[in-house]
């Protein structure tokens, strides 16, 4: 049990476009779900802690318009990234927070996003 | 603010070498501990947890970690490394007046030489 999905694994996308990445609790309720950012070689940055049926709470210098996170169910959050630049070429990995027991959080594959 | 540092940024070791990886934290209060692993090419995989009870933590592949609260310490070992453990190495810590976030600490990228 406890597996996180995500979807896309990769994507390629134009500059100025917008691109949508889910993260899926496959198993369990997870009422909080947390959106990271790795740059290559780099360590795991939180970027925003997505709340479900309410708004999403962004660290210190994440802009808030650019990246919308939207968390509809208890199993679902999405990551929309708007108006995407080669600067956000990255991978995004999300994890979801168990609602029950020891609220574990467990971490999806990742997205490779890269915007040409 | 609360804080994870990892001291060794890059380790090059020869198989059957022993392996310990540093980690502190800053933080007076409660808190989750954990070591991820990450394969070249590949996603994080959770290598062991602390939560509470034994401090002496036993994970997978043969690794284990040690949490020493008065040292604010959770080092990462391994007694007899293999080549297939090269891989980045990362702490994590969940402070838990921080709503449960888990703050990363900068990696530590382990090399195996055959």
């Amino acid at each position: 049990g406890a597996v996180v999905s995500q979807h896309p694994s990769w994507v390629i996308c134009k500059s100025g476009t917008s691109v949508k990445i889910e993260c899926r609790s496959l198993d369990f309720q997870a009422t909080t779900m947390f959106w990271y950012r790795q740059f290559p070689k780099q360590s795991l940055m939180l970027m925003a802690t997505s709340n479900e049926g309410s708004k999403a709470t962004y660290e210190q210098g994440v802009e808030k318009d650019k990246f919308l996170i939207n968390h509809a169910s208890l199993t679902l959050s999405t990551l929309t990234v708007t108006s995407a630049h080669p600067e956000d070429s990255s991978f995004y990995i999300c994890s979801a927070r168990r609602d029950r027991g020891l609220r574990e959080q467990y971490f999806g594959p990742g997205t490779r996003l890269t915007v040409t | 603010a609360q804080s994870v540092s990892q001291h060794n940024h890059h380790v090059i070791l020869s198989e059957a070498a022993s392996l310990e990886l540093g980690c502190n934290y800053s933080y007076g209060g409660t808190v989750n501990l954990f070591w991820y692993v990450q394969y070249p090419g590949q996603h994080l995989q959770l290598l062991l947890k602390y939560f509470s009870g034994d401090p002496l933590v036993k994970g997978i592949k043969g690794f284990e970690a040690e949490f020493i609260k008065s040292k604010f310490s959770f080092n990462l070992r391994k007694p007899s490394v293999q080549w297939s453990d090269t891989a980045e190495y990362f702490c994590a810590v969940t402070f838990m007046n921080r709503d449960d976030k888990i703050i990363f600490g900068k990696g530590t990228r382990l090399h195996i030489l055959p």
